[in-house]
């Protein structure tokens, strides 16, 4: 069973410029999140689907990030105009199913890592 | 803000011995309690969760939970060099996951 698939890997931005991340969740799986990781951080959740409907955005940043999932399956997040903040790596993970989080059992992507210079 | 706190580390423990890796949270209404291994580079996997207080044991891995003390803690026996990695702790309680920044664990050959 192929994994949560995300791309570009890497990506280098001079602030104020923007950059947009995709991500692919395993086939099946309903829930989609959105994790922004920040070197010696643990995830913050961005942003969390069911099937292409938000379930949770309170932590994302909404004047510079935005989040779409339009037909339920792959995900875009988008960051316009990027800070120095900013660099981190954006792991994208799904679930099988809404309650899976309280299970835990999210299955994450390699992530894409974000420098801003 | 629900917190979850880790020791960031480095925790090194010679090859064998045991690995006690702890963590507290500040939210009471947490329910779920979940043990991620990330190593450096690469995502985080699940490793262990944890709903009642107690221990649950699977394989060389045992977590505790004490919900009175809002505690929660990993131990890794006959620890291997291939468990070096960051163990992060995370909660939840109807509310998506909330994750600690991670210890950083040195299994020394």
């Amino acid at each position: 069973e192929a994994g949560v698939a995300q791309s570009p890997r890497y990506k280098i931005i001079e602030k104020r410029q923007s950059v947009a991340f995709w991500c692919n969740p395993i086939s099946g799986h309903a829930t989609l999140y959105w994790y922004q990781q920040i070197l010696g951080q643990g995830p913050k959740l961005l942003i969390q689907f069911q099937n292409n409907g938000v379930v949770d955005d309170s932590q994302l940043p909404k004047d510079r990030f935005s989040a779409e999932r339009l037909k339920g399956v792959d995900s875009t997040l988008k960051i316009q105009p990027a800070k120095l903040e900013d660099s981190a790596v954006y792991l994208c993970a799904s679930s099988h199913r809404l309650a899976d989080t309280n299970t835990g059992e999210l299955f994450f992507g390699e992530g894409s890592r974000l420098t801003v210079l | 803000q629900k917190e979850v706190e880790q020791n960031s580390g480095p925790l090194s423990v010679p090859e064998g011995a045991i690995a006690s890796l702890n963590c507290t949270y500040s939210d009471r209404g947490s329910q779920s309690f979940f043990w991620y291994r990330q190593y450096s580079g690469k995502s985080p996997e699940l490793i262990m969760f944890i709903y009642s207080n107690g221990d649950k044991e699977d394989g060389r891995f045992t977590a505790q939970l004490n919900k009175a003390s809002q505690y929660v803690s990993l131990l890794i026996r006959d620890s291997q060099p291939s468990d070096s990695a960051t163990y992060l702790c995370a909660v939840n309680g109807n509310t998506p996951l909330v994750f600690g920044k991670g210890t950083r664990l040195s299994v020394i050959a």
